[in-house]
This record gives structure tokens, sequence and C-alpha cells, in this order.
């Protein structure tokens, strides 16, 4: 059982590039989610998907698109990277709507941008 | 939103309890109080959560007060590798999307000394 995955997992990038990370559930939840983490900041929501074909703003969503493409899979694009996009990013879900909301989440993906 | 409040950091002896304080002074009627922890730089990993009553499962306990505006998790006989970041969150309830906006904030460093 493969969980959350998240691709890639190392990416180095040059100001102004775009990247889409890629991350698809097998667990068949309806709820993802895409968090990043800086040194010292704990995780900041981007933004988040309750169920399939809505997407929603978190707290940091500036610089950042996603596509909820199907009930499994939940990506994040960077359109111009900049260098205080520089973070790890964790990909996770959970269902919710009469669960209990644990969140399951991806091992990360860490992007340099330079 | 219900926010949560938690010490920056703490120190715990190998085989002791730890107990980890959590303040959630706004927290409504119908929000659940969950813990999630993250060791280095892996993906947070669910731990426990509860409404109301004590819970207990195989990893930790978790108390709440009677009037659910803090709670504790507490492992039993701390080991090295519970080493980590441990994260109170609060299940935000609210109409429509809000209704899964998940966020976490720094959390707390726990370090178990040999």
């Amino acid at each position: 059982n493969a969980g959350v995955t998240q691709t890639p997992k190392f990416q180095v990038l040059k100001t102004g590039q775009s990247m889409t990370l890629q991350c698809a559930q097998d667990m068949n939840h309806n709820s993802m989610y895409w968090y990043r983490q800086d040194p010292g900041m704990g995780l900041r929501l981007i933004y988040y998907s309750a169920s399939e074909g809505t997407t929603d703003k978190g707290e940091v969503p500036n610089g950042y698109n996603v596509s909820r493409l199907n009930k499994r899979e939940f990506s994040l694009r960077l359109e111009s990277a900049a260098p205080s996009q520089t973070s790890v990013y964790f990909c996770a879900s959970t269902r919710l709507g009469g669960g209990t909301g644990e969140l399951f989440f991806g091992e990360g993906s860490r992007l340099t941008v330079l | 939103d219900a926010k949560t409040t938690q010490p920056p950091s703490m120190d715990c002896a190998e085989g002791r309890a730890a107990n980890l304080p959590c303040n959630h002074s706004t927290i409504s009627g119908n929000e659940y109080v969950y813990w999630y922890r993250q060791i280095h730089s892996q993906g947070p990993q669910y731990i426990i959560h509860g409404l109301k009553n004590n819970e207990t499962n195989e990893m930790a306990s978790l108390i709440i007060t009677e009037d659910r505006k803090s709670s504790t998790l507490i492992l039993p006989h701390a080991t090295l590798r519970d080493t980590a970041v441990y994260y109170c969150i609060v299940r935000v309830y609210g109409s429509g999307g809000s209704n899964y906006k998940l966020t976490f904030g720094k959390g707390t460093l726990l370090t178990v000394n040999p």
C-alpha cells in the first residue's frame, strides 16, 4: 500500500522557471492538501481540495496554482519560481465528511530555487 | 478557526513519561483535537485524536480537560526515537470548504535525552 506518493523528491530550479509537483494517493480519500515547510516555520497550508473538482486557498497561496486532476491526484504548479519558494513541500490526504480528520502525508519534495 | 498554543521545546529523559501540553481555549463543541509528530524531515505522522474523552492507543495517551480548553499528549516511556516535533491541531469546523481547512502551528520540539 503506497499511501501518498510525491514526485519529484528533489528539484533544483532557476528563478523564473516553472515546474509541477505531483501527488497521488491510493486510499480513496476525498480531501487533499499541499503544505510547505521552511526551517523553524512549521507547516503552512498552500492550497487544499475538499473533494474532486474543488480547490481552495490556504494560508500562503501566492505564487502557486493547483489542479485536482481526479480523486487520486492533486498537483501543485509554480509558474515562475522565486528563491522565496525554496522549501520542502508536503502533500497530504484524508477522508473527511464523517471521518475523523486523520491526515496521511507523503515523504516530501525538496525544492531549491536559485 | 480555533488556534492552538504549544511550548516551542521540551526535554525528557529516556524511559520517563513525556507530557506535551497544548492550549486550545477557543475550541468549539464539534472540534476534535489531533496530535501528529514529525521526525527529522519526514512527513508528519498521525498519533492520536479525541473529542472530549481521554484516549489511548499503542503510541500515546491523550488527556483532554473537562472544559476542552487544553489537552496533554503523554508518551508513557519515551525513547530516543521519540525525539521529534509534535503538533497539536484542531479540526476547523465551518460552512463550506472551511470544514476541511486543516492548519498547523510550529509545534513542540521534544528532545529525549539518554
